[in-house]
């Protein structure tokens, strides 16, 4: 299974911040990456998908990349509404696999 | 506007059976594939199955965690996906959400496997 192995598992910033999230692909997965919010007692709500492309509604101060094997979530300007947790999730090659999470918190 | 609800969780004992539903509208259910995935108390989120349209012949997938005791279905007469869970554990104590596409989710149901 391709394992996803993203970090940190907790950032904690400030209001206005500029914030990087990233997860590695032990291997290839193409761009075949989402990016996925979760607010406590909801579902996930996506937010990037294709690694680099904003889903509908999605704020653009989000955004998604990709270094090689190493995909990231940055966050512009921080906003009290972005405090939740990140997935990342591939779906080049079943099982899809998601990444631990990362909670991000006001520090 | 596209809904899923899941129902059928509840508490259950080990080695026992429960079958979720996740009823559909909203969008063509008949050609999207559709998804489980759960969220252990852990918050942990694992993809657990998939199955595909009529097109692809309702081709099915599943993590290797559960295969061979959960079996996801559907009905496109009432667009609706089921996940029949058999042989259940402990370690399938999670929230079950059904997607399609992974934009839309329902909002969970919780199943706890405790004796």
């Amino acid at each position: 299974d391709i394992q996803m192995t993203q970090s940190p598992s907790s950032l904690p910033a400030s209001l206005g911040d500029r914030v990087t999230i990233t997860c590695r692909a032990s291997q290839d997965i193409g761009n075949y990456l989402r990016w996925f919010q979760q607010k406590p007692g909801k579902s996930p709500r996506l937010m990037i998908y294709g690694a680099t492309n904003l889903a509908a509604g999605v704020p653009s101060r989000f955004s998604g990349s990709r270094s090689g094997s190493d995909y990231s979530l940055t966050i512009n300007s921080l906003e009290s509404e972005d405090m939740a947790i990140y997935y990342c999730l591939q779906h080049n090659e079943y099982p899809w696999t998601f990444g631990g999470g990362t909670k991000l918190e006001l520090k | 506007e596209v809904q899923l609800v899941e129902t059928g969780g509840g508490l259950v004992q080990p080695g026992k059976s429960l079958k979720l539903t996740c009823a559909t509208s909203g969008f063509t259910f008949s050609t999207a594939w559709m998804h489980w995935v759960r969220q252990s108390p852990e918050k942990r989120l694992e993809w657990i199955a998939r199955i595909k349209d009529k097109s692809n012949n309702y081709a099915t997938d599943y993590v290797e965690s559960v295969k061979g005791r959960f079996t996801i279905s559907r009905d496109d007469s009432k667009s609706s996906v089921y996940l029949q869970m058999n042989s259940l554990k402990e370690e399938d104590t999670a929230t079950y959400y059904c997607t399609t596409a992974f934009a839309y989710w329902g909002q969970g149901t919780l199943v706890t496997v405790s004796s």
